[in-house]
């Protein structure tokens, strides 16, 4: 079945770049969506991509996707304390509505 | 609108009693998701919901859980005996089949069973 990885944790001094990785396995991939989840919350959409694009930029944040390597990232430029979260790549297939999450990857952001 | 509504926020319960978890959707979306989330497992998708019928409940673990939609504006997850194991964030989310599909999610029921 479909799956999308993630590494669980990343620590990054306040001011410098993060990059968050993910990989899916799911070739029919129609949208990837990278939502934050702050403690004690629910999942929140960050921003999204459409699989027919190989970028999309949002302020500070800018996802990048190679399809053909089924690789998408999240770039947060000028890591900020409030970045801490937890960030889950997910996607969603044609023909589907259920989005694919994976286990998240905990943003630590230290001074 | 409020966005997805659940409660409790908080359950803490016995071994072998019945809990109810309740989701309402945000107004307009046809598709409805309850998820469980551990350190464990992550997030995992328990049952999907479209049009209030169910599509796909082969994330439900076992028979002590089910779910009913019975109208688009309402949800209930039931567990029946809850077992210690069952303790974790569950999440309700919906979303309308259309656009960019982006699922919004409800506050969480963090679930202790003692």
């Amino acid at each position: 079945g479909e799956d999308v990885e993630q590494s669980l944790f990343l620590s990054v001094r306040e001011g410098d770049s993060s990059v968050i990785n993910c990989t899916y396995t799911d070739s029919s991939s129609t949208y990837l969506y990278w939502y934050k989840q702050e403690p004690g919350a629910g999942l929140q959409l960050l921003t999204y991509i459409f699989s027919n694009m190989d970028m999309k930029q949002d302020q500070r944040l800018t996802v990048l996707l190679n399809k053909k390597d089924k690789h998408l990232s999240l770039r947060i430029a000028d890591t900020q304390t409030g970045d801490s979260a937890i960030y889950f790549c997910a996607e969603i297939s044609g023909g589907s509505y259920i989005p694919t999450f994976g286990r998240g990857t905990s943003l630590i952001v230290h001074p | 609108d409020a966005g997805v509504i659940q409660s409790p926020r908080h359950e803490v319960t016995e071994m072998g009693q019945e809990v109810t978890l309740r989701c309402k959707p945000i107004s307009g979306h046809n598709s409805l998701f309850w998820y469980r989330q551990t350190m464990m497992r992550g997030l995992e998708l328990l049952i999907y919901f479209n049009n209030n019928v169910p599509i796909d409940d082969s994330g439900m673990p076992e028979d002590r859980f089910s779910a009913k939609m019975p109208n688009a504006s309402f949800s209930t997850l039931k567990i029946q005996p809850s077992e210690p194991r069952d303790s974790a964030v569950y999440f309700c989310a919906s979303s309308f089949d259309g656009g960019n599909t982006e699922a919004f999610f409800g506050q969480g029921t963090r679930l202790t069973v003692v």
